[in-house]
C-alpha cells in the first residue's frame, strides 16, 4: 500500500534561519508531489508541485524552494526563514482519485 | 475560474446531533470530489469520493452527495461524536490533465458534549 512520510512533525526555527523538511513516497513510482501551507484558519495553499524527478513548478513567489533529488522523494528548502513563513506544511501525492497528505510540519519561526 | 465554495464557515452542535455540510463548485469539467476530514494538526485524511456518475457514497455515519448538474455536494454526519470537531475540506478535481485539484476553505465543525 502507499504511504508517505514526512518530518519533521513541529520545528521551531529563528528568523534568517535555513529551513528543510523531507517528504517520501512509498508503494508508487512516479508520483505527482505537492507541497501545501496552511496557515491558522485558512484554507490549503499550493507552494510547488512536481510532476517527475528534476520538474518543479511554483504557484506562489516566495522564500521557499523546492527540489526533487529522486523519483519518491520532495524537500522544501528556504535558506533564510521569516517570520511570515510560519505555518502548517503539507506534503501530498496524488492517484487518479485525489490526494493523500502527511501527517504535516508545524513550523514556528521566531 | 475553477472555484470550491464551501458553507457554512463553522459550526457547533451538541453530541448525538446530525450536522450537514454543503459545498458549491464551479470546477468544468468534472471529474471527481472529495471529502476530507483534517483533525487539529494533522493532514486531511480522505473520506469519500465521487466520481460524475455516484450521487451518493457513504462511509460510516459518513454520507455525501453530488448533483453534477447543479454542481453541488454535501456532508452529511450522522449522530455526530466529540471526536468529529475537525475541519471538512471539499476538493474537486477536473479533467484535462491538470495536476492541481481545487480546495474549499473548509468548515470547521465542533461537537459539544
Amino acid at each position: 500500500s502507499q504511504t508517505i512520510h514526512q518530518w519533521p512533525a513541529t520545528l521551531v526555527q529563528p528568523v534568517g534561519s535555513p529551513l528543510s523538511l523531507e517528504c517520501t513516497v512509498e508503494g508508487t513510482s512516479n508520483p505527482n508531489l505537492y507541497w501545501y501551507r496552511q496557515a491558522a484558519g485558512r484554507g490549503l495553499q499550493l507552494l510547488f508541485y512536481s510532476v517527475g524527478i528534476g520538474q518543479i513548478s511554483s504557484e506562489v513567489p516566495q522564500n521557499l524552494s523546492a527540489s526533487r533529488p529522486q523519483d519518491r522523494q520532495f524537500i522544501l528548502s528556504s535558506k533564510k526563514l521569516l517570520l511570515s513563513d510560519s505555518g502548517f506544511y503539507l506534503c501530498a501525492w496524488t492517484d487518479l482519485y485525489g490526494y493523500t497528505f502527511g501527517s504535516g510540519t508545524r513550523l514556528t519561526v521566531v | 475560474k475553477n472555484q470550491v465554495e464551501q458553507s457554512p464557515q463553522s459550526l457547533i452542535i451538541l453530541e448525538g446531533k446530525n450536522c450537514t455540510l454543503q459545498c458549491n463548485y464551479t470546477v468544468s469539467p468534472f471529474s471527481n470530489l472529495r471529502w476530507y476530514k483534517q483533525d487539529t494538526g494533522r493532514g486531511p485524511v480522505s473520506l469519500t469520493i465521487m466520481t460524475f456518475s455516484e450521487n451518493t457514497k457513504s462511509n460510516g455515519r459518513y454520507t455525501a452527495t453530488l448533483d453534477a448538474d447543479t454542481k453541488q455536494s454535501s456532508l452529511h454526519i450522522t449522530a455526530s461524536q466529540l471526536s468529529d470537531s475537525a475541519s471538512y475540506i471539499c476538493v474537486v478535481s477536473g479533467t484535462g490533465g491538470s495536476y492541481i485539484p481545487t480546495f474549499g476553505r473548509g468548515t470547521s465543525l465542533i461537537v459539544h458534549p
